[in-house]
């Protein structure tokens, strides 16, 4: 009964390579995020989507895209991976925005080699 | 620069002690909250403190909010082993995207 969940936990690729990660929250929650953190434990919000809604899009290169099939999942793919890349990265969901406390996943340690 | 700003960045205490970390801002905010991060792990919620309070308890954690000084604090008592993570502040701006911004936390370590 995982509150909000993330595949895989681990993933290590090669520059280059096209990956996906991915999200699940079974909370009834309408908003979902992702986060990178860095290997300074800097946690920063990429994407945000309310109601599968596009909301907060930040300075992330276009090699990101997030994908929102239904208010329970939130996908992130990344094509052409590059070293700058490898980090955590964190799923979380609320209900709500920014008012409001966020669950975390236990984040995908990804590695590009 | 980031919202949140936690001081100190490492903290080393003897289980049993307070620990108190210390969360500085910049805007006007809606609510401040604090998270806990095992090593390896997500984050957990810890507390919430709205804009309109100044402190809050919960268990063994008591956060006090100055919005005049724009900073936080956060008191853990009578320390244990298990209290050992990162902590982290996280602001909700009052105006602005629907985003949390959080700080670059405080490493706690409680020595047995």
């Amino acid at each position: 009964d995982t509150a909000v969940s993330q595949t895989p936990k681990y993933l290590v690729t090669q520059m280059g390579n096209d990956k996906s990660i991915k999200c699940e929250q079974n909370l009834g929650h309408d908003t979902m995020y992702w986060y990178k953190q860095d290997s300074k434990k800097f946690l920063k919000i990429m994407f945000s989507y309310n109601n599968k809604e596009l909301i907060i899009n930040e300075t992330v290169p276009n090699r990101f895209s997030p994908k929102s099939p239904d208010k329970a999942h939130l996908n992130l793919h990344i094509n052409s991976l590059e070293l700058g890349d490898s980090a955590v990265y964190f799923c979380a969901s609320s209900q709500g925005g920014r008012a409001y406390e966020q669950y975390f996943g236990p984040g995908t340690r990804l590695t590009v080699t | 620069s980031q919202q949140g700003e936690e001081d100190p960045q490492a903290l080393s205490i003897q289980e049993g002690e307070n620990a108190t970390m210390n969360c500085s801002y910049k805007t006007s905010i809606n609510n401040l909250q604090w998270y806990r991060q095992n090593s390896g792990r997500g984050l957990v919620h810890l507390i919430l403190i709205r804009s309109n309070e100044r402190e809050k308890h919960s268990g063994r954690l008591r956060v006090t909010l100055d919005t005049s000084k724009k900073s936080s604090s956060l008191l853990i008592t009578a320390s244990r082993a298990a209290d050992t993570a990162s902590y982290f502040c996280a602001t909700g701006p009052i105006q602005g995207a629907q985003k949390l911004v959080f700080g670059q936390g405080t490493r706690l370590t409680i020595n047995p």
